[in-house]
C-alpha cells in the first residue's frame, strides 16, 4: 500500500503568524497535487508540482516538491482567517498502474482573527 | 451551473432503506469519481468510470451500486448500508482519468441510523 503521510493533523494559529504543513511518502510521485476543502466544501485544487525540487507560488502560498519526488511541502506567510481549511495532498505514484491519485489524510487548519 | 453538482446535499437513512445519491457535472469532462470521506481517514476512492465505462471499482461492497448513464451523470444507489457507512460521498470529474486535476462537488453527507 503507497502510503501519503500529512502533518501535522490539526494546526490553529493566530492571524499573521507563518506555517508549514508537509507531505511524506516512502515512494515516488510522478506528480503531486495540493488542494483545499473548505467547510462544507468538495476539495479545489491550488497546484500541481511535477518535477524533483520545483517552487511554486500563489500569493502567500508557497509549495515546494522535494528533489526525490517523495515529499512537499506547503508554506503559508502571513495566515489569514481566510486560509482556514482542510489542506489536502495528492499524488499519483510512479509505479502505481492505475495510475489513480492517492490522498493523505489532510492537516486541518485553522486561523484565528 | 456550477461545475459539479451533487444531490442531497444531506440524506438520513435506515438501514433497510434504498436511496440514491445524484451527481451532474457541467464541465464536459469524460472521466467521473465517487469519494468516500470519513472522518480521520484519507479520503478513499470507490469507483471510477471513463466514458461511462466503470475502470476501476476499489473493493466496495456491493451495498454500494454506481450508475453512469452518460458522461455528465453519476448516482450511487444505497442499499442496506451500515452505520458505518455514514460519511461525505464526493463526485468528481476530469478530463481523462491521467490527467491533473480532478472538480469536485460539494458531497452528499450521508448518515446512516
Amino acid at each position: 500500500t503507497q502510503l501519503l503521510e500529512q502533518s501535522p493533523q490539526f494546526l490553529s494559529i493566530q492571524e499573521g503568524e507563518n506555517l508549514t504543513v508537509y507531505c511524506n511518502s516512502s515512494s515516488v510521485f510522478s506528480s503531486l497535487q495540493w488542494y483545499r476543502q473548505e467547510p462544507g466544501e468538495g476539495p479545489v485544487l491550488l497546484v500541481t508540482v511535477v518535477t524533483g525540487g520545483e517552487v511554486k507560488k500563489l500569493k502567500r502560498l508557497t509549495f515546494q516538491f522535494g528533489d526525490a519526488r517523495k515529499d512537499s511541502s506547503l508554506h503559508i506567510t502571513a495566515a489569514q482567517p481566510g486560509d482556514t481549511g482542510l489542506y489536502l495532498c495528492a499524488g499519483k505514484f510512479r509505479h502505481n498502474a492505475g495510475n489513480m491519485l492517492t490522498f493523505g489524510g489532510g492537516t486541518r487548519l485553522m486561523v484565528k482573527p | 451551473e456550477t461545475g459539479v453538482t451533487q444531490t442531497p446535499r444531506h440524506l438520513v437513512m435506515g438501514m433497510t432503506n434504498k436511496k440514491s445519491l445524484k451527481c451532474e457535472q457541467h464541465l464536459g469532462h469524460n472521466a467521473m469519481y465517487w469519494y468516500k470521506q470519513s472522518a480521520k481517514k484519507p479520503l478513499e476512492l470507490m469507483f471510477v468510470y471513463s466514458l461511462e465505462e466503470r475502470v476501476e471499482n476499489n473493493s466496495v461492497p456491493s451495498r454500494f451500486s454506481p450508475e453512469c448513464p452518460n458522461s455528465s451523470h453519476l448516482f450511487l444507489h444505497l442499499h442496506t448500508l451500515q452505520p458505518e457507512d455514514s460519511a461525505l460521498y464526493l463526485c468528481a470529474s476530469s478530463q481523462g482519468i491521467n490527467t491533473g486535476e480532478l472538480f469536485f462537488g460539494e458531497g452528499s453527507r450521508l448518515t446512516v441510523l
